[in-house]
């Protein structure tokens, strides 16, 4: 059964920068696995923010950014307002199911 | 705009099927590239990917649950089915339904909590 790993958690200050990462068990993560990326806020609709490794959903903050970061997929907060505090998901493709990970508690303190 | 809509049963009893709609406007699902896909959430929980049926029919499943899944269109009525057999108590979730278009996930649901419980 393929596993989708993201860190459990990770805190950053106000104005820093932070970089969450999505792993695959079957080996490195490439464009082919379309990596997407959400932001979800407690009692809210996952928000998607990043689709096809670093292409932006028109609604995206500039200050997030996708790309592919030593095998993995990566997602990329620059300049972090207290506002991005919130559970962030990743989604690959494998040839025609996806998988999420389990997501990435960033807190912001 | 686009937009999606879950519906179908709040509460269902361990062993029954569980039947969701999802009706959505502002696209087509006859156009060449788009689905529409459904992941659900366990309270607490991450999300899990389920299923999904493109513009041609095809459709894909979530290997763990495949067994267990049917999802199926009606382009006239712009809606998306999925039906789950043999619910158990872990499958108590918010079902979201959303949109697919270019490989992203874009436009989603507002989801619809299923409790399985007899």
């Amino acid at each position: 059964q393929t596993v989708v790993t993201q860190e459990p958690s990770l805190t950053v200050s106000p104005g820093g920068t932070v970089t969450l990462t999505c792993a695959s068990s079957t080996g490195a993560v490439t464009s082919g696995y379309y990596p997407n990326w959400f932001q979800q806020k407690p009692g809210q609709v996952p928000r998607p923010l990043i689709y096809s490794t670093s292409n932006k959903q028109s609604w995206t903050p500039a200050r997030f950014s996708g790309s592919l970061l030593g095998g993995k997929a990566a997602l990329t907060l620059s300049g972090v307002q207290p506002e991005d505090e919130a559970e962030y998901y990743c989604l690959l493709f494998y040839g025609g199911a996806w998988v999420f990970g389990g997501g990435t508690k960033l807190t912001v303190l | 705009q686009i937009t999606l809509k879950e519906s179908g049963p709040t509460l269902v009893k361990p062993t029954q099927t569980l039947t969701l709609t999802c009706t959505f406007s502002g696209f087509s699902l006859s156009t060449s590239g788009v689905g529409v896909g459904w992941i659900r959430q366990p309270p607490g929980k991450a999300l899990e990917w389920l299923a999904l049926i493109y513009w041609d029919n095809d459709s894909r499943y979530s290997p763990s649950l495949k067994s267990r899944l049917t999802i199926t269109k009606d382009t006239s009525k712009n809606q998306v089915v999925l039906t789950m057999t043999n619910m158990d108590p872990v499958d108590t979730a918010t079902y979201y339904c959303s949109h697919l278009h270019s490989s992203g996930f874009d436009y989603w649901g507002q989801g619809t909590l299923v409790t399985v419980s007899s």
